[in-house]
């Protein structure tokens, strides 16, 4: 299948600080990506779908401001989480998918905020 | 929205039997897609099986089987001649298909399989 790397694995910050999560397809164009946070133990959940060149869509409940999305080119997205608190610790993921052909996930980003 | 229900937080048996995963979703469309993922300790998501919902047939992939009833909207996965490897968490997905690929995915809560040796 196709590669998504994610970059990186575990992060740690400090509270207050913004982190960047990267969102790679290594082999094929992305035309739509999306990110999910996981909780310990618990489902994934959507967060926000962006297509290369637009503003990503946000699902209820998730704070835009908070949660920076782009995907500026075919083969990469970012995620950054401005002003981290705590409680934005989570297990975040990403999947890129080209159309309408089966999306492929990165292997996760831990975050920890202390 | 979509909801899709896990009804077993976990389940456990012995080396090569055959286990089934109990999936129901509930939606208004009549075009859609249906997976189940496994993550394992690593958390990588791996994708176990797809199935279109306009096909009958049941998808099979080796060991792994479903058994689609739309009209029940209920989607199980089974599991033949289970390994020590297929111990993982177990997820149940849907995703529409009005938004042209760029609808995400809705999950189940996840069964928690584990594969006694």
């Amino acid at each position: 299948g196709a590669v998504v790397s994610q970059h990186p694995s575990w992060v740690i910050c400090k509270s207050g600080t913004s982190v960047k999560i990267e969102c790679r397809s290594l082999d094929f164009q992305a035309t739509t990506m999306f990110w999910y946070r996981q909780f310990p133990k618990q489902s994934l959940m959507l967060m926000a779908t962006s297509n290369e060149g637009s503003k990503a869509t946000y699902e209820q409940g998730v704070e835009k401001d908070k949660f920076l999305i782009n995907h500026a080119s075919l083969t990469l997205s970012t995620l950054t989480v401005t002003s981290a608190h705590p409680e934005d610790s989570s297990f975040y993921i990403c999947s890129a998918r080209q159309g309408y052909t089966e999306a492929f996930f990165g292997q996760g980003t831990r975050l920890t905020v202390v | 929205a979509q909801t899709v229900t896990q009804s077993q937080p976990e389940m456990s048996v012995q080396e090569a039997e055959t286990v089934t995963l109990s999936c129901t979703y509930d939606t208004s469309e009549n075009n859609y897609y249906l997976f189940w993922y496994k993550q394992p300790p690593s958390r990588q998501m791996i994708l176990v099986i797809r199935q279109e919902a306009y096909k009958q047939q049941n998808a099979t992939e080796n060991r792994f089987s479903v058994n689609f009833q739309k009209a029940a909207k209920s989607f199980s996965l089974k599991i033949s001649d289970s390994q020590l490897g297929d111990t993982a968490m177990y997820f149940c997905a849907f995703e529409g298909s009005s938004g042209g690929g760029a609808d995400g995915l809705t999950f189940g809560k996840g069964t928690h399989l584990i594969i006694q040796p």
